[in-house]
């Protein structure tokens, strides 16, 4: 059971290029998020999803886009990368009660220069 | 606006002491509360959490965590700590519509380090 796997883990862009970063899930989980970590910030939510077809913004969503096709799938694309976007992305799943907390991916760090 | 307030960036105890990192939030309902651990280079892993019932809960790893509503904290406390346990740690509420579980607010996270 692999749980949340992201890629890729390690990523150098260019101010002005674009990506999209991968989360899959393979817990048949409703919600799907993604969140930006930097440091002494804590977790920011970007974009959260509550079901295939069905996205919303979080706290942080400008410079981001998501789509959920799938309930596997739940990819996070930055269209013209700014410094401001270097950090440590991080996506997680839970269920539709969510008490167990979320299961989290083990995270794509991101360089703009 | 709800939010999570963790007083301590970073706390060094010594093997064997106790800990206990400190969590304020800020919610108009029953919150729903969670600790997760982060260690270098990877992501967060559940650690226990509050729903409702008994205020202390117990987690994985020896943590345990205490709800006092009247103080609005959930403090992580651990009698005896050990040196694998140096690591981030997180607090979070949860708030989302329809299951207050999901789309959780993080604070900024206490970093532990643990001297021998």
């Amino acid at each position: 059971n692999a749980g949340v796997t992201q890629t890729p883990k390690f990523r150098i862009l260019k101010i002005g290029q674009s990506m999209t970063l991968q989360c899959t899930q393979d817990m048949n989980h409703n919600y799907m998020y993604w969140y930006r970590q930097d440091p002494g910030m804590g977790l920011k939510l970007i974009y959260y999803s509550v079901g295939a077809g069905i996205t919303d913004k979080g706290e942080v969503p400008n410079g981001y886009n998501v789509s959920r096709s799938t309930t596997e799938d739940f990819p996070l694309r930055l269209e013209l990368a700014a410094p401001s976007q270097t950090s440590v992305y991080f996506c997680a799943s839970s269920t539709l009660s969510g008490e167990n907390g979320y299961t989290f991916g083990s995270g794509t760090r991101l360089t703009v220069v | 606006a709800q939010s999570v307030t963790q007083p301590d960036i970073h706390i060094t105890v010594s093997e064997g002491a106790s800990l206990e990192l400190r969590c304020n939030y800020s919610y108009g309902a029953t919150p729903y509360l969670f600790w997760y651990v982060q260690s270098p280079g990877q992501g967060l892993q559940l650690l226990l959490k509050y729903f409702s019932g008994d205020t202390l809960v117990q987690g994985i790893k020896g943590f345990e965590a205490e709800f006092k509503r009247s103080q609005s904290s959930f403090n992580l406390r651990k009698p005896s700590v050990h040196w694998s346990d140096a690591a981030e740690y997180f607090c979070a509420v949860g708030t989302g519509y329809g299951g207050a579980t999901n789309k959780l607010i993080f604070g900024t996270g206490t970093l532990l380090a643990v001297q021998p």
